[in-house]
Formats: structure tokens, C-alpha cells, sequence
């Protein structure tokens, strides 16, 4: 089956370590996003890419990194530099139909 | 850029009857508004979408109505099931031409059986 899958589920970070989270998809879709959701707000766009090798700030980039060296991966790295990265971490694709597809969602806890 | 507002942040209804979500939008030029169903622990999932050239669109016990001129669009949800209780997130398409959604802050329904 298609889809989108992030990894991992849970993810626990320690002061001052950066920590990657996984987004691949077999969808055949170009375009790629990382989202952050804090309880009571909304998404807010962190990152997106609309091809390989080619990404754009989102709203909120501050603090994070993001490659696309494959169309079918998009990976998220949050640095030290973000002050306050416990949140839950969406990644979406999309193609042609304008729909996004999410992925089930990766909850970062700082300890 | 886009901002899009959504109201109310929770709604309690009880099972069978409607629930509507209303959203408004800032950007004249956006012309897509999805609507995602986001249960606890996972990823939202379109449910419906509407284009700015169609008032209403409706599929099953869910409809989206659009009023652009009031630059405002809602989710309407008619015969409530316990199961219709998630969060709700409306979206809109940004100016750029790209698929770059701005969201709403969501709405907790929660249908009490």
C-alpha cells in the first residue's frame, strides 16, 4: 500500500543533542513538508520541498535542518539551536492533486 | 501572509445531531480549502476539500460550503456518531503557486453518545 511513514513514533532528546526524525514515502509525490503541532495551535510549516535537492523555509525554520537528497525521503534534524523542540512533528506529502497525504506523526520530548 | 481563523476551538454535541466549524481566511487569492480529521496520536486525513469555483460540495453526512466573497468556509457534519469525535483542521491554499497550506487552530468535537 501507499503511504507516508515517519520514524520514530517517540523520540527523546537531551539538552544541546541534535536528533533526526525519518519521513519516507512511496507515493510518487514530489512535493514534501515538516510540520510542528503544539497542543492548541495549529500546524505550522517548518519546512517544504517542492523537488530533490531543493527545500524552502517555512515559517518556523529556526532551529531546524532538512535535506532531500532522494524524492522519497525528506528527513528533519532538530539542532541545540531549538530552544524549544517538544512537540508532535508532521510530515505530508503531496502530488498533482493538490490533497495532502500526513504521516502518522513523531512526538519529540525534551528530558 | 495567509491567516486563516477558525472558530469554535471545541464543540460538544449530542450523538445525531449537526455540528458545523466555521473558518475564515485573509488571502483573496487562495483557491483550495481542505478539511483534515486528526483522531489522538495520529495524522490528520482529508476528509473533504472544496475549490473556489464551487459554493458547496458534499459527500455523504459532510458538507463544505464557501462563500468567497466573505472570504469564509465551513464543515458541516449532519447525524453525529461518537466516532465523528477528533479534532478538525481547516486549511487554505497560499498565494504562492505551490500546494502551501495555512491552517486553523482546529476544533475539538466531541459527540456524547
Amino acid at each position: 500500500d501507499g503511504g507516508i511513514t515517519q520514524s520514530p513514533k517517540y523520540l527523546f532528546r537531551k539538552e544541546g543533542q541534535n536528533v533526526t526524525l525519518s519521513c519516507e514515502q512511496n507515493l510518487n509525490h514530489d512535493a514534501m513538508y515538516w510540520y510542528r503541532q503544539d497542543p492548541g495551535q495549529g500546524l505550522r510549516l517548518i519546512y517544504y520541498s517542492q523537488i530533490v535537492n531543493d527545500f524552502q523555509k517555512g515559517d518556523i525554520a529556526e532551529g531546524y535542518s532538512v535535506s532531500r537528497e532522494k524524492k522519497e525521503s525528506f528527513p528533519l534534524t532538530v539542532t541545540s539551536a531549538q530552544k524549544n523542540p517538544t512537540a508532535f512533528y508532521l510530515c505530508a506529502s503531496s502530488g498533482a492533486n493538490y490533497g495532502y497525504t500526513f504521516g502518522s506523526g513523531t512526538r519529540l520530548t525534551v528530558v | 501572509g495567509e491567516n486563516v481563523e477558525q472558530h469554535p476551538s471545541t464543540l460538544s454535541v449530542q450523538e445525531g445531531d449537526s455540528a458545523v466549524i466555521k473558518c475564515t481566511y485573509s488571502d483573496s487569492a487562495s483557491n483550495y480549502f481542505p478539511w483534515y480529521k486528526q483522531e489522538l496520536g495520529k495524522g490528520p486525513q482529508l476528509i473533504i476539500d472544496i475549490r473556489s469555483n464551487v459554493g458547496e460540495k458534499k459527500d455523504q453526512r459532510i458538507a463544505v460550503t464557501l462563500n468567497k466573497t466573505a472570504k469564509h468556509f465551513s464543515l458541516h457534519i449532519t447525524e453525529t456518531q461518537p466516532e465523528d469525535s477528533a479534532v478538525y483542521f481547516c486549511a487554505a491554499s497560499g498565494k504562492d503557486n505551490f500546494n502551501k497550506f495555512y491552517f486553523g487552530s482546529g476544533t475539538k468535537l466531541n459527540v456524547k453518545p
